[in-house]
Parts: C-alpha cells; structure tokens; sequence
C-alpha cells in the first residue's frame, strides 16, 4: 500500500507570494492533518479535514487554510507569505475510524522557504 | 492548553548504552504515540499506547504508557548507530485527530 505523498518536495517563495501544498492520503485513509515544523516550536497542528469538511483548527492566522476534495486529497493554502512561514509542512492521514486509536500516518513533507 | 514535554532534548551516547526518553504532561491523553523522524523527511510512527501502564516492546525499544495516562517513556536497550534520530512524543485525545508534540529528543548513537 502506498504511503502518504506531498508534493512539491521543496518551495522557495519570496514574502507576499501565495503557496499552495498538495497531499495524498493513504488509500482508504479519509482525514488528512496539517502540521507546521520549524526549529523553534517544533510541530504545530493546523487544521484536520474529514469528508471535505474543516474539524479542526489550531492557532495559525487566517491566511492558513485547506481544503478536501472528495477523492480525500487535500491541498494547503498559505497566501500573503512572511519569513517566519519558512518551515516543513507535514502532511498525516488517519482512517479516523470511531473509537480508534488516532493513529496517524505522515507523508515526507514539503520545505518551505520564504526569501 | 495541553502540553507534552520531552527530556532529555539531546543525548549523545556510545554504541552499546542503553537509554530512557520521557514524555511527561499535566494532562490526560487518551493516547499517546511515539515516533522517528530522519533528517527531511516526516515522522515514522514506532507505537502506540492506549491504556494506563501499558508496556509495548519492538526490539530493543520499550515504551510504556503512565497509569494516569500523563506520561511515557522510552528505553532503548544496547543502542546502535542506526538509531540516531529525533524522538517525538505526541498525545491525542479521543474522536480528535489533533496531536499535540513534544520538542524532540535529538538522539546521537556513536560508533
């Protein structure tokens, strides 16, 4: 079975550009998560999308957002880019099935840098 | 808020030593994963704990979750070079896919 895919691997933008990040779950994997690395706050949950709907969202601004297609694929959007954005973005799918574990399972990131 | 946090944050030891890496928080998780990551690429999951005192060995690596669900640990028996990496703790609550992480340990394994 294949495992999660991100793509692009790498990105290099300069400040105000806008960015758009791609992720393929595991197959018959229905919620895909976002995760922000960086050195100094280590891994930070963004948001979690489930059957194309937002569940969850954790403390980035509004210019962070998501979306699901019905495939399960989902895509992150960061617009207005500052340095700080700078960071590996982490993609995780999980089958989210009730009363399961919350095992999840992560692609190999895409590497962000902001000129 | 809920925070996990991981010590040591590094640790560098010689081929053959054995080692504990802890997890520890003021909250309750209902699970708690343990995973590896390599230099640019994402975290492998090792295991996962779910119930309070639970013991789980693969190979040489042993985790256990705390009684009260607050805490983990990590022991890893006559390490080897091929262990090196970042450990990461992360705690997940029950119906919620978000993981809270701990910092890391940055593990070094000399030959």
């Amino acid at each position: 079975k294949a495992g999660v895919t991100q793509t692009p691997r790498y990105l290099i933008k300069t400040r105000g550009q806008q960015v758009t990040l791609s992720c393929s779950p595991i197959s018959g994997h229905r919620s895909v998560s976002w995760y922000q690395q960086t050195p100094g706050q280590g891994l930070q949950f963004l948001f979690e999308y489930f059957s194309e709907t937002q569940r969850n969202k954790g403390n980035f601004p509004g210019r962070f957002s998501g979306r699901q297609f019905s495939n399960s694929r989902s895509e992150m959007n960061v617009s207005t880019l500052e340095l700080g954005d700078s960071a590996l973005y982490l993609c995780a799918s999980s089958l989210r099935a009730a009363g399961g574990s919350n095992e999840q399972f992560f692609g190999p990131g895409t590497r962000l840098t902001v000129l | 808020t809920q925070l996990l946090e991981q010590s040591p944050q590094f640790l560098s030891i010689q081929e053959g030593e054995n080692l504990t890496v802890y997890c520890n928080s003021s909250s309750v998780f209902s699970s708690l994963q343990w995973y590896r990551q390599e230099p640019g690429e994402g975290p492998v999951l090792l295991v996962t704990v779910v119930t309070g005192g639970e013991v789980k060995k693969l190979k040489r690596l042993t985790f256990q979750f705390g009684d009260a669900r607050k805490d983990s640990s990590l022991h890893i028996t006559a390490a080897q070079p091929g262990d090196t990496g970042l450990y990461l703790c992360a705690g997940a609550n029950q119906g919620a896919q978000k993981l809270v992480f701990g910092q890391g340990t940055r593990l070094t394994i000399n030959p």
